[in-house]
């Protein structure tokens, strides 16, 4: 246990509904990742925050997709109107901006879209 | 922007061998390199991190190094268990992870 938790663990839906998913991470921890992994390729980045600010995101975050991380605690992932190309791990992952920046990662909410 | 390559996809050793993984990456520019392991359906699990300044981490039997001359880095597993049998991944960065595919590992006891 890294100490970085996410809900719901698996989430299955049927395409065109909205899901959203939570991450809690290490409290100390001011910086917080979103990556999404697919079966067999290494996770890619979406999205990440310092503190309460989003700082950057990735292409592949499409309108469809939007964060939240508002105070600066946990973190909200919600995808709308789902396809079934959602369908992959999202993983959350948060760090203490210091010179290592070593990111810890939580055990990640796999969506299924039917 | 950052490519992450992992060679071999998989490898598969009897209990006891040494296992050698390798990572390169096409940006000299990285910034720390960080090795994961990641058990089927679950989240990744940090084994090392390699400071930009640094040339190797060890912890237990792993080691890892870092040549960011020529953009290679390379994790041992000494003595491997059936227990480490698991999926390897790589990801140089700066203050976001860029991984490669990942070499899953078989040992066979």
């Amino acid at each position: 246990d890294t100490g970085v938790s996410q809900d719901p663990r698996h989430k299955i839906t049927k395409r065109g509904q909205n899901v959203t998913f939570r991450c809690d991470p290490i409290s100390e921890h001011n910086r917080l990742y979103w990556y999404r992994q697919t079966l067999g390729q290494g996770p890619e980045f979406l999205t990440y925050f310092q503190n309460e600010a989003q700082l950057e995101k990735s292409r592949l975050l499409s309108d469809r997709f939007s964060a939240e991380r508002p105070k600066g605690s946990f973190s909200t992932l919600e995808i709308q109107r789902t396809e079934q190309g959602d369908s992959a791990m999202y993983l959350c992952a948060s760090s203490f901006r210091t010179s290592d920046n070593e990111q810890f990662f939580g055990p990640g909410t796999r969506l299924t879209v039917l | 922007k950052q490519e992450v390559t992992q060679i071999p996809a998989a490898l598969s050793v009897p209990e006891g061998e040494n296992l050698v993984l390798n990572c390169s990456f096409t940006d000299s520019a990285i910034y720390n390199l960080q090795w994961f392991r990641q058990d089927p359906g679950k989240g990744l699990t940090s084994l090392l991190l390699i400071q930009s300044s640094q040339r190797e981490q060890t912890s237990g039997r792993l080691n890892a190094s870092l040549d960011k001359s020529s953009g290679r880095s390379t994790l041992y597993i000494a003595a491997s268990q059936p227990g480490d049998s698991a999926t390897y991944l790589c990801a140089g960065r700066d203050y976001k992870l860029s991984f490669g595919a990942g070499t899953t590992v078989t040992v066979r006891a």
